[in-house]
């Protein structure tokens, strides 16, 4: 069964970054699929931060793109999302997943537990 | 306000069928799979369907989906309690050099 195992600091102070990290298992995360993060703002739905592959290759969101950055460690089977600049309207959830393929970039069929993630 | 729009809320009482809706444009839903989540409150997001109709193996066949143009469909048949949820939808967008959009969501409530 694959698992995402989430780990970071939830608490972060303004103009900060985030850092947080994925560990898969039951999975090798060369195999052929995207990893991506996504965050929840308390009461609202789920909004798609970005996702890496293998390789290096990356989407992002366009509203975020000049703050993140993600990176694969294939040897350690994880991967990373740093956000800079961090305000208050960061908070909330953030959790990473497996992605679907190419042909299907919105599905997540594995996440992580979450990390909350408050900008104080 | 979401690219993807959902109705906010719904309700059915237990047995019935419920649908929600999910609609959006020419560069996601009518061109690009559609996938639906059921959250429980303060649990991750849980895929229900993806490939705009398919059910993951231990996703119970009360729930199915579907896509007509521009809009899709989730169905939920047979209601019960523990139905009772948020549902989103999410599907590619061709804009932006690519994302990924997920619609406001729907609070499914079970009367």
């Amino acid at each position: 069964q694959v698992h995402l195992q989430q780990s970071g600091r939830g608490l972060v102070k303004p103009s900060e970054t985030l850092s947080l990290t994925c560990v898969v298992s039951g999975y090798d995360i060369r195999d052929g699929c995207y990893w991506g993060w996504i965050r929840q703002s308390p009461g609202k739905g789920p909004e798609w931060i970005g996702s890496i592959y293998e390789d290096g290759r990356t989407y992002h969101s366009p509203s975020l793109k000049s703050r993140i950055s993600m990176s694969v460690d294939a040897s350690k089977n994880q991967f990373s999302l740093n956000l800079t600049s961090m305000t208050a309207a960061d908070t909330g959830t953030y959790y990473c997943a497996r992605h679907g393929t190419l042909g299907n970039l919105g599905k997540f069929d594995f996440w992580g537990q979450g990390t909350v993630v408050s900008v104080s | 306000q979401s690219v993807l729009t959902q109705p906010p809320s719904a309700s059915g009482t237990p047995g019935q069928r419920v649908t929600i809706s999910c609609s959006g444009s020419s560069s996601n839903i009518e061109t690009k799979s559609v996938n639906w989540y059921q959250q429980l409150p303060g649990t991750a997001p849980k895929l229900l369907i993806f490939s705009n109709n398919q059910r993951p193996s231990e996703v119970p066949d009360r729930f199915s989906g579907s896509k007509s143009g521009t809009s899709a469909s989730l169905a939920i048949s047979g209601l019960q309690s523990e139905d009772e949820a948020d549902y989103y939808c999410a599907s590619w967008d061709d804009g932006f050099n690519g994302r990924v959009l997920f619609g406001g969501g729907t609070k499914l409530t079970v009367l």
